[in-house]
């Protein structure tokens, strides 16, 4: 069974750092493409970034390029969204997701919440 | 970046009744367009990708067509388990600039 753990969110004052991780479990993590997803209170989906199997590719969205860093640790099954220079609009619940044979998501963790205020 | 854009935005069905929910995209995304169903308090669940293809345990009233830049997600007969938002998601990544999501559709009780 597939199994998605966040951990890592919390209160950050604007301008602070916070590096979220995510536990993966019941699959061969390096076969597959990890993303982050996030979700402003009230709000819709917004993807966030993404990173490949080996770890050798990733991609950000332009709201988070310069300040988010995506890698991954295989032989740890870890995931993880280095988050720097945050700022009140990056308050969401933060999702990890397994990518299917491309980078769609087909499973999900539960989220972690980010408040970034002062 | 490409733009994903959904229609309507809420939509009232009995039901029983059949649902269809719009995507477009603001470039050809080719086939690369999944579609998520969230309901409150929960992670999205992945229904649809590849346009058209049901993922795992996803019952056979789900369905999805389209390609290029107009996509529908069709409920044919809705249950009370699927009133829900419906998001869509495009992951062509051409031109780069991510695999961004639909703004959401809410399907909502008649």
């Amino acid at each position: 069974e597939v199994q998605l753990l966040e951990s890592g969110g919390g209160l950050v004052q604007p301008g602070g750092s916070l590096r979220l991780s995510c536990a993966a479990s019941g699959f061969i993590l390096r076969s597959y493409g990890m993303s982050w997803v996030r979700q402003a209170p009230g709000k819709g989906l917004e993807w966030v970034s993404a990173i490949s199997g080996s770890g050798g590719i990733t991609y950000y969205a332009d709201s988070v390029k310069g300040r988010f860093t995506v890698s991954r640790d295989n032989s740890k099954n870890t995931v993880y969204l280095q988050m720097n220079s945050l700022r009140a609009e990056d308050t969401a619940v933060y999702y990890c997701a397994k990518c299917g044979s491309y980078y769609f998501s087909d499973y999900w963790g539960q989220g972690t919440l980010v408040t970034v205020s002062s | 970046e490409i733009v994903v854009t959904q229609s309507p935005g809420t939509l009232s069905v009995a039901p029983g009744e059949r649902a269809t929910l719009s995507c477009r995209a603001s470039q050809s995304v080719s086939s690369n367009l999944a579609w998520y169903q969230q309901k409150p308090g929960q992670a999205p669940r992945l229904l649809i990708y590849g346009a058209s293809t049901r993922a795992t345990g996803i019952p056979a009233r789900f369905s999805g067509r389209g390609s290029g830049t107009e996509f529908t997600l069709t409920i044919s007969s809705l249950q009370s388990e699927d009133f829900a938002i419906y998001y869509c998601q495009q992951y062509n990544n051409w031109p780069p600039g991510g695999f961004t999501f639909g703004p959401g559709t809410k399907v909502d009780i008649k």
